[in-house]
């Protein structure tokens, strides 16, 4: 079955700290995947999608088929940084699998 | 542009009773999308609609239904509701094509009591 897991509840780092935020898949096919970041009081956003590889505020991530993960990735963390992160998978056209997220405190 | 609306942002209802929750997409926006936010289980994807017609569907039980309109306002309806339907249910909008980004709206809280 089709799933995506995030095995940290919570992560919390000091500032100026690297960050990785740990996404596993499992999928069969040929993943699209996705990471998703919400602020305290804000929407849902999207943060960055594998397959544009680019640098969002930051944050990369690389998918690698062959541990099946997708970990997002920053070298010094900022406090603005903390916040709900959530990993996803795109299925066929419009559906998504999301993990149970992460909550990234990033502490002065 | 204004962004994905939802209404009502909060509703109480009581076991059995049924509710409906609306999303408006932003301007020019044909995908509507659903999905279920709990503490538990985080977010889980019920359905999205395209020009009027459901695209994909999530694993639900048949109490959770969906429409959307000819101007892609869409709404979520569930019947009989169970204590365990209590959550944030977001919507969210896209041009609809396969590599166009998805917009999250506020959400809707609904306590089941």
């Amino acid at each position: 079955a089709q799933r995506v897991t995030q095995p940290e509840k919570l992560l919390s780092v000091f500032k100026g700290a690297p960050v990785e935020l740990k996404c596993n898949y499992s999928y069969s096919g040929s993943p699209e995947l996705f990471w998703y970041v919400q602020y305290s009081r804000q929407r849902l956003q999207l943060l960055l999608r594998h397959i544009s590889r680019e640098s969002i505020k930051g944050f990369t991530a690389d998918l690698n088929k062959g541990e099946t993960s997708f970990h997002l990735k920053k070298p010094f963390a900022q406090e603005e940084d903390s916040a709900m992160y959530y990993c996803a998978l795109r299925l066929g056209t419009y559906k998504y699998i999301f993990g149970t997220g992460t909550r990234l405190k990033v502490l002065a | 542009k204004a962004g994905v609306t939802q209404t009502p942002r909060y509703l109480i209802k009581t076991r059995g009773q049924q509710v409906t929750l609306s999303c408006s997409p932003i301007s020019g926006h044909r995908s509507v999308s659903w999905y279920q936010q709990t503490p538990g289980q985080g977010l889980q994807f019920l359905f999205e609609y395209f020009s009027e017609t459901q695209r994909n569907k999530g694993n639900f039980p048949g109490r959770f239904s969906g429409r959307q309109f000819s101007n892609s306002r869409s709404e979520m309806n569930v019947s009989t509701l169970e204590l365990g339907d209590s959550a944030l249910y977001l919507c969210a909008s896209s041009l609809g094509g396969t590599d166009n980004e998805q917009f999250f709206g506020p959400g809707t809280r609904l306590t089941v009591l």
